[in-house]
């Protein structure tokens, strides 16, 4: 079973709107992790955004931020204001604790194009 | 400070042949971990080391292994290589602690294409 899932494989918007992309995940743990990556053209996994499963509140990094609902087990990020260059791969992860370390599950990724 | 870095960015091998790829993680990183990243794939955990220790390890077959130096640098081989084995293979590193998220570090990862 997917323990992440994204369902939208490509979406569009257009430049100065903003943006949701979805993740949902499966964890039994109550400590974990999620994180937003981003995956430009050049093929680097760039950090974006950070939430733990005990943050009360929403995290927010700049133009991003994180809709965090446990009950739900969502975990969607929220891009204001595209701009071209966010155009790009977005992968949403998840660690959780594995015989006392740490494993990171990948989702499959959201093509996101911003229209001018 | 330096970032992950990744070595070769690229090749091209054949099928039988086997490949080495290489990972300098960043420093005062000291757990090194792979993914191999195909098309509509995603992230597929490949494995993780710990202080030249492999700690996890993900499902792939014995053909792909890999090890850390005391140095924390790491090696990932792959040998007998087969078509379906083209892909990125993306290290990264990590410094987890009580104080700090956890991120992955990523590198900008090893292109492979066999032929």
């Amino acid at each position: 079973a997917q323990k992440i899932t994204q369902t939208q494989p490509g979406m569009f918007v257009q430049e100065k709107e903003a943006v949701t992309l979805d993740c949902t995940y499966d964890t039994s743990d109550q400590s974990y992790g999620l994180f937003w990556y981003k995956q430009p053209s050049s093929g680097e996994m760039i950090f974006l955004i950070y939430q733990g499963s005990y943050d009360e509140q929403n995290a927010t990094e700049g133009r991003y931020s994180l809709n965090f609902q446990k009950a739900r087990k969502s975990a969607n990020l929220v891009i204001s204001a595209s701009q071209l260059g966010d155009s790009a791969m977005y992968f949403c992860a998840m660690r959780e604790r594995l015989s006392g370390t740490y494993k990171y599950i990948f989702g499959t990724g959201t093509r996101l194009k911003v229209l001018a | 400070k330096a970032g992950v870095t990744q070595t070769p960015r690229y090749l091209i091998k054949t099928r039988g042949q086997q490949v080495t790829l290489s990972c300098s993680p960043i420093s005062g990183h000291r757990s090194v971990s792979w993914y191999q990243q195909t098309p509509g794939q995603g992230l597929q955990f490949l494995f993780e080391y710990f202080s030249e220790t492999q700690r996890n390890k993900g499902n792939f077959p014995g053909r792909f292994s890999g090890r850390q130096f005391s140095n924390s640098r790491s090696e990932m081989n792959v040998s007998t290589l087969e078509l379906g084995d083209s892909a990125l293979y993306l290290c990264a590193s990590t410094r987890l602690q009580a104080s700090n998220t956890g991120e992955l570090f990523f590198g900008e990862g090893s292109r492979l294409t066999v032929l």
